[in-house]
């Protein structure tokens, strides 16, 4: 199984929005609505911030949105702050195995 | 509120094994719902899954590493394990233990991390 696909940086300036893509392929991505999209700080564990596609956990601001269209998912931050700075990572449930996006440095300009 | 606690050796030598131990605490093993996993983190890298198991016994590994991986369930301790077998220099990372939604595939609850350094 291969890693999906994530930018490995994408930034933007505070109040703005950004989007970051996870392409997969049609056995992870593309063929389960389990996509799950984690922040993560330096030298902190990763927290989640979308599961199943676009659903927000309790405590989530909802500035973040997910979605996804055929073999990719997109995470969007709207009116980005400068808390937002961080690493993102994209998972997909593939059958009975897992697998992550490389990871996306979010940077706050 | 369920927390996940990894323990175990920080520093491994050379084709020895490596052993972790996750306890969970606030909620139960045995209550289903949830796989047990690990998940690591090269230095200045992304997210690798290692594997799972369910409180049954069932486990699921990576195929890259499932040679030498072994993931082990203790429901009277509330914990579960890791073992790698054969490290390298390359099996160097933080390993974090948490926990997967079954239905939903996402992990809500993460271990803090434990950096493992293999180096004679």
């Amino acid at each position: 199984q291969s890693a999906l696909t994530q930018p490995a940086s994408v930034s933007g300036s505070p109040g703005q929005s950004i989007t970051i893509s996870c392409t997969g392929t049609s056995s992870d991505v593309g063929s389960y609505n389990l996509v799950s999209w984690y922040q993560q700080h330096p030298g902190k564990a990763p927290k989640l911030m979308i599961y199943e596609g676009s659903k927000r956990p309790s405590g989530v601001s909802n500035r973040f949105s997910g979605s996804k269209s055929g073999n990719t998912a997109s995470l969007t931050i709207s009116g980005l702050q400068a808390e937002d700075e961080a690493d993102y990572y994209c998972c997909s449930y593939a059958g009975s195995n897992v697998v992550f996006g490389g990871g996306t440095k979010l940077t706050v300009l | 509120q369920v927390q996940l606690q990894e323990s175990g050796p920080g520093l491994v030598k050379p084709s020895q094994t490596l052993s972790l131990t996750c306890t969970v605490s606030g909620g139960s093993i045995s209550s289903g719902g949830y796989y047990w996993s690990w998940i690591r983190q090269h230095p200045g890298k992304g997210l690798e899954w290692i594997g799972y198991i369910y409180y049954s016994g069932s486990t699921y590994y990576n195929p890259s590493l499932k040679s030498r991986v072994t993931i082990s369930v203790d429901t009277s301790k509330n914990q579960f394990s890791l073992k790698l077998s054969s490290v390298t220099a390359a099996d160097t990372a933080v390993y974090y233990c948490a926990s997967q939604r079954v239905s939903s595939g996402y992990y809500g609850y993460w271990g803090q991390g434990t950096l493992v350094t293999v180096s004679s």
